[in-house]
């Protein structure tokens, strides 16, 4: 139990273009999902938290302009890279909790974007 | 900032070898302490949720101690085989807070 898919595991895109990056709760229903980075020999980051239904809480440094949250069902949320350039280039991976205050998440495989 | 180390990087020892590695963090304001296991290609896989000072955990030939006082955690493979090759993830969550805050990660090989 407790899968994360996300989709697609790896991106090549040309700089300008925007990438959308998904992420679903396979068999259980997400109330919220979270967002991070990670550049080569560090540590994940979290970018962001969304919660099903409202507007996405950013960290600090993350533009959320740049980076667009969307989390529109309890098995979805996906991240929009918006006129990636090529320092966007980085691992991205989601996860999710299922239970409000419950600190396990279960994490997808990730996402290798690469902007030319 | 809150930092949280791995100790060390990175890890080679033979099949049958027991290893363990540090995970240190701050000891002020703690909620839990998650280990994970990251296997190249697939999604981190939980092993341990760590909230009590003295929690010892164990899952197979896998256990892990706490000591929150001091701030760190310990994660122990005993008899170490090949499938146990990965990077071994911290992450630490601070009170009132729900955010896991990473290690850089440890990485073991294990040889036949």
């Amino acid at each position: 139990g407790a899968v994360v898919s996300q989709h697609p595991s790896r991106v090549i895109c040309k700089s300008g273009t925007s990438v959308k990056i998904e992420c679903r709760s396979l068999d259980f229903q997400a109330t919220t999902m979270f967002w991070y980075r990670q550049f080569p020999k560090k540590s994940l980051m979290l970018m962001a938290t969304s919660n099903e239904g409202s507007k996405a809480t950013y960290e600090q440094g993350v533009e959320k302009d740049k980076f667009l949250i969307n989390h529109a069902s309890l098995t979805l949320s996906t991240l929009t890279v918006t006129s990636a350039h090529p320092e966007d280039s980085s691992f991205y991976i989601c996860s999710a909790r299922d239970v409000q205050g419950a600190s396990e998440q279960f994490f997808g495989p990730g996402t290798r974007l690469t902007v030319l | 900032i809150l930092n949280v180390e791995q100790s060390p990087q990175s890890l080679h020892v033979q099949e049958g070898d027991s290893t363990n590695f540090t995970c240190s963090f701050p000891s002020s304001n703690f909620y839990a302490l998650h280990w994970y296991r990251w296997e190249t290609a697939k999604s981190p896989e939980a092993l341990f949720v760590m909230t009590l000072n003295g929690d010892e955990k164990k899952k197979g030939r896998i256990s892990a101690t706490l000591n929150t006082k001091e701030g760190y955690s310990y994660l122990y493979i005993k008899g170490s085989q090949p499938e146990d090759s990965a990077t071994y993830l911290c992450a630490f969550i601070r009170y009132l807070t729900d955010k896991l805050i990473f290690g850089t990660g440890t990485r073991l090989q294990v040889f036949p």
